[in-house]
């Protein structure tokens, strides 16, 4: 069964200090992984679409990496603004466009 | 990437009663589909939208409950019908796009409370 599991469920850094979110995934052929930004009661942004291992996406101080068996979301120097919900989700190339989402990674940067 | 407007955006609603959900796009897509994010947990696919003809809904979700329809390839309605507080939760339209027309991208939502 496809299944997606991010890490850790919560996150708090300060301004400034460099972390990374983890999401591990189990896919039965992976056609795209997809990294989006969520905040409170508002629907999911979307960030980064990656497609096989070794491929890396930026956006400003956010940077996305996959292996075969997960996906890293590293944030760079963040700040406060930087605070929501990180999403992970992947889609089975067998699947149609059948999404899976992780629990996401609330993450709190504090001035 | 299409803009994405749903409505209500929030609405407190009563036991037993039925609201719908309208979801417009700015362009034609030919992909839509409707997820439920109940509170503090992620997102869960009801049913993918069909263009005139039902939808296609996922384990655990029935057409009874979550009526929905496509006319056309810019709108989409859900209905939760008989909602209980165990429906309170965002409702999010979203749609395929991009140069693979995988990646999908959601409205805003609409955060409904059954009280």
């Amino acid at each position: 069964e496809d299944q997606v599991t991010q890490s850790p469920e919560a996150l708090r850094l300060q301004e400034g200090e460099s972390s990374s979110l983890n999401c591990s995934y189990t896919v039965s052929g992976l056609r795209g992984l997809f990294w989006y930004r969520q905040d409170p009661g508002k629907g999911p942004e979307f960030l980064f679409t990656l497609y096989s291992a070794g491929e890396e996406k930026e956006k400003e101080r956010l940077k996305a990496t996959l292996t075969k068996k997960e996906s890293f979301l590293h944030i760079t120097a963040p700040k406060p603004e930087d605070s929501a919900t990180y999403l992970c989700a992947v889609q089975a190339r067998t699947g149609g466009f059948k999404t899976i989402f992780g629990a996401g990674t609330r993450l709190f940067v504090k001035a | 990437s299409a803009v994405i407007s749903q409505k209500p955006s929030r609405d407190i609603c009563q036991r037993g009663t039925s609201l719908t959900i309208q979801c417009q796009v700015d362009s034609q897509v030919t992909m839509m589909f409707w997820y439920r994010q109940q509170p503090g947990q992620s997102l869960t696919l009801i049913a993918t939208a069909n263009q005139g003809s039902e939808a296609t809904y996922e384990s655990g979700f029935v057409i009874d409950k979550f009526p929905i329809s496509r006319p056309n390839l810019t709108f989409s309605t859900l209905t939760v019908s008989n909602m209980s507080p165990e429906d309170s939760s965002i409702y999010l339209c979203s749609v395929t796009e991009g140069v693979d027309g995988n990646t999908i991208y959601f409205g805003e939502g609409s955060w409904l409370t059954v009280v």
